[in-house]
């Protein structure tokens, strides 16, 4: 049974351009979220994706989209890159519900502006 | 608003030694209280969880315990190895973790011969 997948693994863009990440969720799982985590810091919350809509959205602006498909896969998209924007970002997908809700967490996406 | 504190890094401990990571939180509500650990090139995974005062998650050796009165969540384990050298990061969430998860800045540990 595969995990959470992401790609790419690494990504160099440079100021002002787009960028469009790629998350598979464990198989049987129909909920995304997304995280960027900066060097040294820990992850904050973007948003999550449930039935190909946003359901709930951290403190990013609207440079942050995003997108879920029928398949629960789902893409991350950044416009007007900013050197701040340079970070890993994580996918993860949501088992169970209430108490017993458990998140599994891909390997991330290593993204650096120039 | 919510959030987490803990403790900064890097831990440097002898291999068999005690652990303790500590960790506060700020949260309106009755939140879930989670330990992730990050490994070199891996993402994150769920160490042990807690969902209400006084409970007490475990797992692999390592213990918190949910202390309304201090706001606190400190992980424990009694006799380190190498292999537990990562990133420990403590985290709240409103829900039962499934969804937005609160992460504090995360404390290095390196354990050493």
């Amino acid at each position: 049974d595969a995990g959470v997948t992401q790609s790419p693994t690494h990504l160099i863009k440079t100021r002002g351009q787009q960028v469009t990440l790629r998350c598979s969720p464990k198989s049987g799982h129909d909920t995304v979220s997304w995280y960027q985590q900066a060097l040294g810091q820990g992850p904050q919350f973007i948003f999550q994706y449930y039935e190909e809509e946003e359901r709930q959205r951290g403190n990013f602006p609207d440079r942050f989209s995003g997108h879920q498909f029928p398949n629960y896969s789902s893409e991350l998209n950044v416009n007007a890159l900013l050197l701040g924007d340079s970070a890993l970002y994580l996918c993860a997908s949501r088992y169970g519900t209430g108490k017993n809700e458990k998140l599994f967490f891909g390997s991330g996406t290593q993204l650096s502006v120039l | 608003g919510n959030s987490v504190t803990q403790m900064e890094g890097p831990v440097t401990l002898s291999e068999e030694a005690f652990l303790t990571i500590n960790c506060t939180y700020t949260a309106t509500g009755y939140p879930s209280l989670f330990w992730y650990v990050q490994y070199p090139g891996e993402g994150l995974q769920l160490l042990l969880k807690a969902t209400k005062a006084d409970d007490k998650g475990s797992n692999k050796g390592f213990e918190a315990t949910y202390r309304k009165e201090t706001t606190s969540f400190h992980l424990e384990k009694g006799s380190v190895q190498v292999s537990d050298s990562a990133v420990y990061f403590c985290a709240l969430s409103l829900t039962g973790g499934g969804n937005k998860l609160t992460f504090g800045t995360g404390t290095q540990l390196k354990v050493e011969l």
